[in-house]
């Protein structure tokens, strides 16, 4: 079974600085995608980056990048230039087919 | 254009009740898949529809069980509700199973409370 791993609980960063968000991940799969969601208090599930297993490119989006290490299962998400408006639970998700699989999230504080 | 849309918002329930939740994906989406979070967690998979026929089904008992309709809505049914069923249920559409670089776009779920 896949398993998703987020080993930060809580985390927090300053205005305008920069923050790593962790996240691990198990499979035998090889082609797959990985996600990362936000979930402010709204409660609304909203996605941020996606990369697929098979593009060795990181994905960006804005402020948002990642680093996806296949063979050491690592996938994790930067937000450069951090603003209020980006706290919120962030979740790390796999999917496999149509059925992801979430990590158990990071709560991100960010400090004016 | 009319993103995924899920009601009630909040419901209260007793232990025993059963309860429906609705979902309605965005239009052209086929797929729709349905995830509990339980406080402080990540949300699990509970059933993917596409199609109007499962496709897939996570680690739950018998007593939930969903349906898709003709045009692409959807329900989730849980019967002889528990404490432990008081969740977020959320609903997310999909174009379609699977499909590539296609991500599932989630509703605001509804909250349900077991007194």
């Amino acid at each position: 079974a896949q398993t998703v791993t987020q080993s930060q609980p809580e985390m927090s960063v300053q205005e305008a600085e920069t923050v790593t968000l962790s996240c691990t991940y198990d499979t035998s799969e090889s082609d797959y995608y990985l996600f990362w969601y936000k979930q402010p208090p709204s409660r609304q599930m909203i996605l941020v980056i996606r990369q697929e297993a098979y593009k060795q490119q990181n994905a960006t989006e804005n402020r948002f990048s990642v680093n996806f290490q296949k063979a050491a299962k690592s996938f994790s998400l930067k937000i450069s230039d951090s603003q209020l408006g980006d706290a919120a639970m962030y979740f790390c998700a796999y999917r496999l087919g149509s059925r992801l699989t979430f990590g158990e999230g990071t709560q991100l504080t960010v400090n004016p | 254009d009319a993103g995924v849309t899920q009601s009630p918002t909040h419901l209260i329930k007793t232990r025993g009740q059963h309860v429906t939740l609705r979902c309605s994906p965005i239009s052209g989406h086929k797929s729709v898949s349905w995830y509990q979070q339980v406080l402080g967690q990540g949300p699990q998979f509970i059933f993917q529809y596409y199609e109007k026929e499962e496709r897939g089904r996570g680690n739950f008992p018998d007593r939930f069980s969903a349906r898709q309709f003709p045009n692409y809505s959807s329900e989730l049914n849980v019967n002889a509700l528990l404490l432990g069923d008081s969740a977020l249920y959320l609903c997310a559409s999909s174009l379609a199973v699977g499909a590539r670089n296609q991500p599932q776009h989630f509703g605001d779920g509804t909250r349900l409370s077991i007194l």
